[in-house]
């Protein structure tokens, strides 16, 4: 079985400073990983994906991603957070049956100041 | 761009009714899922679909679920006696690549049962 654990629950940062979003994933094969991102009653976008290429995969909006398997870590950052950056943000690894059921972490709450 | 759509965006209904929830997927993909969320849980997995039957269900999906791709563009949920307990947001997924390709959800369509 796989899992994904997002270390903070509630992050905040100051408009055009550095984001970080951690994401710890445990699985017993080669994972893909995503990030999506939930604005405030809409629907889920998808952020980024990792799919075994390159480890640092590139998204939507400046965020970026890091494939780090000897930590079994996929953090999100983004260098400089906007102001409509702020929104549930959801780490997520895909299963491994044929279908691929996504297993989603707890989120997390990023609220930019300015 | 194409994305998944989903009617009605809202549904209040009495416990013991019936409700059909219904998606539209993007029109090349071959793999459709539903997933909810109960108000400050995870987002949790109920079904995969594909080639017209289902692929993997979780623990959540029981008798009172009920998937089906009724013609060639819509993708339905019906429980069949609502309870309290499925009062949730409900989201329906799809995706063109078998394995590693990410899922595209739509907007959502929140369910409350009275």
């Amino acid at each position: 079985a796989q899992s994904v654990t997002q270390l903070d629950s509630h992050v905040s940062v100051s408009e055009g400073t550095p984001v970080l979003l951690r994401c710890n994933y445990s699985s017993s094969y080669s994972p893909s990983l995503f990030w999506y991102v939930q604005h405030p009653n809409k629907g889920l976008q998808l952020l980024l994906k990792y799919t075994s290429a390159a480890t640092l995969v590139k998204g939507i909006n400046g965020f970026e991603a890091e494939f780090k398997k000897s930590e079994t870590s996929f953090h999100l950052t983004k260098p400089s957070a906007h102001m409509s950056d702020a929104a549930e943000y959801f780490c997520v690894v895909s299963g491994a049956g044929s279908a691929r059921q996504l297993t989603f972490g707890s989120g997390t709450q990023l609220t930019v100041l300015p | 761009e194409p994305e998944v759509t989903q009617t009605p965006s809202h549904q209040v209904t009495q416990m013991g009714q019936e409700v059909i929830l219904r998606c539209v997927p993007i029109s090349n993909h071959l793999y459709f899922y539903w997933y909810r969320q109960i108000l400050g849980q995870k987002v949790e997995f109920l079904v995969s679909f594909y080639n017209n039957e289902i692929s993997e269900k979780s623990e959540i999906f029981d008798d009172q679920f009920s998937v089906e791709r009724p013609d060639g563009s819509n993708f339905t949920l019906k429980i069949r006696s609502t309870k309290l307990e499925d009062s949730a947001m409900y989201f329906c997924a799809s995706g063109g690549l078998r394995g590693q390709g990410a899922q595209y959800f739509g907007p959502g369509t929140r369910l409350l049962v009275l």
